[in-house]
């Protein structure tokens, strides 16, 4: 089963820029695989701030957008704010089966 | 908006089989658009994908669970169900139900979540 890889974790300023990356074990992450990204506040069930790459829900806050980077998925959030302190989460699909990356914490200090 | 609410048992035996259901309202389980998954959360860990039912009862299962797991809908109660066997300490986890938008050619979002469910494994 593939593995997908994100940084553990992130340190982001207020008011600043942090790229978030999510790469697999296959290969170059493509739209293909569908790139999702989640975020998770303590005590909450996760959700959906970007799927298919960079599609937005009408829940995603402007200052969140998705990309692939590099050979990898990205979420860059522009303009952190404290509110944005959380866990996010990737998402991959191979055909069928579909595998989570481990997480960043992202702290905004 | 649609809702969904996980149900079952808090505590399971090792080596017995975890039943979980989820009941979804404001929407049918027919619904073409959806397909109906479960996730799961060790506690302080990562999201791990268990898998998805359609509504027709065609399934995909995490290749790493899937000689334990088994999914079923039933359009008659708007449910759908979690069977894992032969469970061990390591399946203890918040569980969670969640809706998946699936287009003929693409993927939306989960759109909505239950609350999760935590499932403890011990004697």
């Amino acid at each position: 089963q593939a593995v997908v890889t994100q940084e553990p974790s992130l340190t982001v300023s207020p008011g600043g820029t942090v790229t978030l990356t999510c790469g697999s074990s296959t290969g170059a992450v493509t739209s293909g695989h569908y790139p999702y990204w989640f975020q998770q506040k303590p005590g909450q069930a996760p959700r959906t701030l970007i799927h298919d790459t960079s599609n937005k829900q009408s829940w995603t806050p402007a200052r969140f957008s998705g990309s692939l980077l590099g050979g990898k998925a990205a979420l860059t959030l522009s303009g952190a704010q404290p509110a944005d302190e959380a866990d996010y989460y990737c998402l991959l699909s191979y055909g069928g089966a579909w595998v989570f990356g481990g997480g960043t914490k992202v702290t905004v200090l | 908006q649609m809702q969904l609410q996980e149900s079952g048992p808090g505590l399971v035996t090792p080596s017995e089989t975890l039943s979980l259901t989820c009941t979804v309202s404001g929407g049918s389980i027919y619904s073409g658009t959806y397909f109906w998954t479960w996730i799961r959360q060790p506690p302080g860990k990562g999201l791990e994908w268990i898998g998805y039912i359609y509504y027709t009862g065609s399934t995909d299962y995490n290749p790493s669970l899937k000689s334990r797991v088994t999914m079923s809908v039933d359009t008659s109660k708007n449910q759908f169900s979690l069977n894992l066997s032969s469970v061990t300490a390591a399946d203890t986890a918040v569980y969670y139900c969640a809706s998946q938008i699936g287009y003929s050619y693409s993927w939306g979002p989960f759109d909505s979540w239950g609350q999760g469910t935590l499932v403890t494994v011990s004697s």
